[in-house]
């Protein structure tokens, strides 16, 4: 069974455009994290959620726009995409209170 | 803020030798975890191995060790017997303890095992 899912695994689309990524843990974990890994696979945290709630916005444009409908679910939605944005996005989640991360295998978009 | 510095960009080693990835930070912090992680062509994330901060002892997971030298602020990473599957980026990552699971990582390094 996989611990920390995304779908889709890839994405291309046209600058402009907006999309979803989605991200499910069924590790029974209350935190979730979105990462952005870009293509000098520079990895950096983009935002943090804890029991739904946000509790880590690095410095990201708001066309970026996380979700969590429920603390198994961490979706990221991204508006108006530019060229900028084409990277990997890993997902991640972890207990509170403990420091290990399990990362989801990752989505990697690209705009053209 | 945390700064974790990699500065190994490529490694090489010969398989069944051993190598040493260097990390060396920068945080004002007591008390934090230091990690790494591999990245194969794959992808994929794959925790290596963890340390905490206020223990002494190195950390051992097979044939990953690490030598941790907090005073240096030092977290380098030895691989033994090193194998093909080996080959990956390698990732050193700091976090600090409390700080709802914040993650600071390093650029990376790619290692290449050679047959």
């Amino acid at each position: 069974d996989t611990a920390v899912s995304q779908t889709p695994k890839y994405l291309v689309t046209q600058m402009g455009n907006d999309k979803s990524i989605k991200c499910e843990q069924n590790l029974g974990h209350d935190t979730m994290y979105w990462y952005k890994q870009d293509s000098k696979k520079f990895l950096k945290i983009m935002f943090s959620y804890n029991n739904k709630e946000l509790i880590i916005n690095e410095t990201v444009p708001n066309r970026f726009s996380p979700k969590s409908p429920d603390k198994a679910h961490l979706n990221l939605h991204i508006n108006s995409l530019e060229l900028g944005d084409s990277a990997v996005y890993f997902c991640a989640s972890s207990q509170e209170g403990t420091d290990t991360q399990y990362f989801g295998p990752g989505t990697r978009l690209t705009v053209l | 803020a945390q700064t974790v510095t990699q500065s190994q960009p490529e490694m090489s080693v010969q398989e069944a030798e051993t190598v040493t990835l260097s990390c060396t930070y920068d945080t004002s912090e007591s008390n934090y975890y230091l990690f790494w992680y591999k990245q194969p062509p794959s992808r994929q994330m794959i925790l290596v191995i963890r340390q905490e901060a206020y223990k002494q002892q190195n950390a051992t997971e097979n044939r990953f060790s690490v030598n941790f030298q907090k005073a240096a602020k030092s977290f380098s990473l030895k691989i033994s017997d090193s194998q093909l599957g080996d080959t990956a980026m390698y990732f050193c990552a700091f976090m600090k303890r409390g700080g709802a699971g914040k993650s600071t990582f390093g650029d990376g390094t790619t290692l290449t095992v050679k047959p």
